[in-house]
């Protein structure tokens, strides 16, 4: 099982670009999340998706939009990136006691 | 107020040491607590869970909760330089049967020195 995968794990973008970052679970999990994590703010809940067909705002949802494709893929997409969305973006897949999280994507908006 | 708070150290041990980390949270219907462990570059992995008052323990690591101080900690006892690493408290909320969602403090770095 490879658990968690996302790509790319590294990107670089210009100021209003648009990207989707893709993520993949095996798990069979239910729900699915999009987080970001910059220095100092630990992880910081962008969206979420309790079920295939399900998405829901988290913490900071701004400047994102979301798909959950089927009950195995959630991508993350930025329509205009800005720089203030330079970060590390995690995805994660849980059951009903652990969140697994993917490797990362670190993401860089000039 | 965060809603749950970490000092973000960097906390410094001999090896050997037993390191204390702490972490409070703001919600005190919180039912359920973890603590990741994110090494520099990698994402978090789940080292411990707990959801009743008290001491639970696995190997060298020991989580104490306490709801009524909306306390949690997490004690690592013999600490080796591979224990650094910055260290994540999460609080669970439910929303639903099978779904939830984690609050994350900011996290403590840990460094433990040989």
């Amino acid at each position: 099982n490879a658990g968690v995968t996302q790509t790319p794990k590294f990107q670089v973008l210009k100021t209003g670009q648009s990207m989707t970052l893709q993520c993949a679970q095996d798990m069979n999990h239910n729900s699915m999340y999009w987080y970001r994590q910059d220095p100092g703010m630990g992880l910081r809940l962008i969206y979420y998706s309790a079920s295939e067909g399900t998405t829901d705002k988290g913490e900071v949802p701004n400047g994102y939009n979301v798909s959950r494709l089927n009950k195995r893929e959630f991508s993350l997409r930025l329509e205009s990136a800005a720089p203030s969305q330079t970060s590390v973006y995690f995805c994660a897949s849980s059951d009903n006691n652990e969140q697994f999280f993917g490797p990362g994507t670190r993401l860089t908006v000039l | 107020q965060k809603e749950v708070e970490q000092n973000s150290g960097p906390l410094s041990v001999p090896e050997g040491a037993i390191a204390s980390l702490n972490c409070t949270y703001s919600d005190r219907g919180s039912q359920s607590f973890f603590w990741y462990r994110q090494y520099s570059g990698k994402s978090p992995e789940l080292i411990m869970s707990i959801y009743s008052n008290g001491d639970k323990e696995d190997g060298r690591f020991t989580a104490q909760l306490n709801k009524a101080s909306q306390y949690v900690s997490l004690l690592i006892r013999d600490s080796q330089p591979s224990d650094s690493a910055t260290y994540l408290c999460a609080v669970k909320r439910g929303y639903g049967r099978s779904s939830y969602k984690l609050i994350f403090g900011s996290g403590t770095r840990l460094l433990v020195r040989p």
